[in-house]
């Protein structure tokens, strides 16, 4: 069975500092995507970074960035210049492209960001 | 603006009483899907549906229904809702599956079954 393991509950960081939030996973597979989403108090799911599995170059958006490691089955998050809105629930996800497309989650993980 | 609409956001309710959660999408979508949200648990599969008439069963079925009579709406039904199916609800849409492209959320719903 296809797992995602986010093994921290809970993580804080001081505004302006980096952090990084664990991600791993186990499939068999070797073609897949890698997803983190952002779950603020609104409840809203947003994306916040993609991962294609034959790519080797670490997918980066402005402030967030990530570090895979196929082999090591590895997918952490570094969020740079921690800023207050970026306290949030945290998940990591995977998908393997075929008929169920099926999103498969981490149990979460929630950043705090003190001022 | 593309968005994926559900409705209610908040529901209380009592076991037994029957219920339907809508979602609509007006992106032109082909591939839905509902998942459930618990704490410590993540975001867990209950259906899917590829098209139109198409619905297959996620990871945790049991006790819920969909219908994809449209292909802007999926509706999330329990016929005889229960405590154990408290929970947040997000219904979601992509393209052509969750194939690796975005896939699109609605705001949630949370309910509480009494």
């Amino acid at each position: 069975a296809q797992t995602v393991t986010q093994s921290q509950p809970e993580m804080s960081v001081q505004e302006a500092e980096t952090v990084t939030l664990s991600c791993t996973y186990d499939t068999s597979e070797s073609d897949y995507y890698l997803f983190w989403y952002k779950q603020p108090p609104s409840r809203q799911m947003i994306l916040v970074i993609r991962q294609e599995a034959y790519k080797q170059q670490n997918a980066t958006e402005n402030r967030f960035s990530v570090n895979f490691q196929k082999a090591a089955k590895s997918f952490s998050l570094k969020i740079s210049d921690s800023q207050l809105g970026d306290a949030a629930m945290y998940f990591c996800a995977y998908v393997v492209p075929g008929a169920n497309s099926k999103l498969t989650f981490g149990k979460g993980i929630t950043l705090s960001v003190r001022p | 603006e593309a968005q994926v609409t559900q409705n209610p956001r908040y529901l209380i309710t009592v076991t037994g009483k029957k219920l339907t959660v809508t979602c609509s999408q007006n992106m032109n979508h082909e591939y839905m899907s509902w998942y459930r949200q618990d704490p410590g648990l993540g975001l867990r599969q209950i259906y899917y549906s590829m098209n139109v008439e198409v619905t297959d069963k996620g990871d945790v079925p049991e006790g819920y229904k969909v219908s994809r009579k449209e292909k802007r709406n999926f509706p999330l039904i329990l016929e005889s809702p229960s405590p154990n199916q408290t929970s947040l609800y997000f219904c979601a849409s992509s393209l052509l599956g969750a194939t690796g492209e975005k896939l699109f959320f609605g705001s949630g719903t949370q309910l509480s079954v009494l």
